[in-house]
């Protein structure tokens, strides 16, 4: 079984400075993926990022990056350059291989409501 | 524009009043799949489908129930609501299901049993 852990229910971060999200995992998966989602006060998921467990760079999309350390088993997103607009609750998920049946599902942690102070 | 789309938006029924939330995709995708969210808890799944009539249970499958008799539609049907299943709906659509596909979310649909 997989599971994700966010232990950060709530995080404040100063407008233009950076902040990390924490996000640590347990799966018995060979390969997996992980993903980080955005839901905003108007309730819609929004993909971020992704990271494949075999991937050898942390991956990046614009002022998101991915710090993947797989032997600690964590995945934390670091937001650059906070904007008022990054106010929301991220989420962290992975998806696991077919052969162990994880890939049917995202699986969520309980997420982190990120407020961007001016 | 690819996108999963979920109908109704928001919606207030009655204890043991059927419903169906409807979700279209429009992107050939071949997996779908029903989340709720509910406060604390993160998304859990309720059913998912890999294709076309193949349809299995989640983690959360008791009182819902699924078809999938064409490729872009996958109604979630609620028999008879209780109001333990009042929360926030996701229906999730990926090209396939290894573990590099990204799932793409409808807007969502936030249900309120009384």
């Amino acid at each position: 079984a997989q599971k994700i852990t966010q232990t950060q229910p709530g995080m404040f971060v100063q407008e233009k400075e950076a902040v990390t999200l924490d996000c640590t995992y347990d799966t018995s998966d060979p390969s997996y993926g992980l993903f980080w989602y955005k839901q905003p006060s108007s309730g819609e998921m929004i993909f971020l990022i992704y990271q494949g467990s075999y991937d050898q760079q942390n991956a990046t999309e614009g002022r998101y990056s991915l710090n993947f350390q797989k032997a600690r088993k964590s995945a934390n997103l670091v937001i650059s350059a906070s904007q008022l607009g990054d106010s929301a609750m991220y989420f962290c998920a992975m998806r696991g291989t077919i052969s162990s049946g994880s890939a049917r599902q995202l699986t969520f942690g309980s997420g982190t409501q990120l407020t961007v102070l001016p | 524009e690819a996108q999963v789309t979920q109908n109704p938006r928001y919606l207030i029924t009655v204890t043991g009043k059927k419903l169906t939330v409807t979700c279209s995709q429009n992107m050939n995708h071949e997996y779908m799949s029903w989340y709720r969210q509910d406060p604390g808890l993160g998304l859990r799944q309720i059913y998912y489908s890999m294709n076309v009539e193949v349809t299995d249970k989640g983690d959360v499958p008791e009182g819902y129930k699924v078809s999938r008799k064409e490729k872009r539609n996958f109604p979630l049907i609620l028999e008879s609501p209780s109001p333990n299943q009042t929360s926030l709906y996701f229906c999730a659509s990926s090209l396939g299901t290894g573990h590099s596909y990204e799932q793409y979310f409808g807007p969502g649909t936030r249900l309120t049993v009384t």
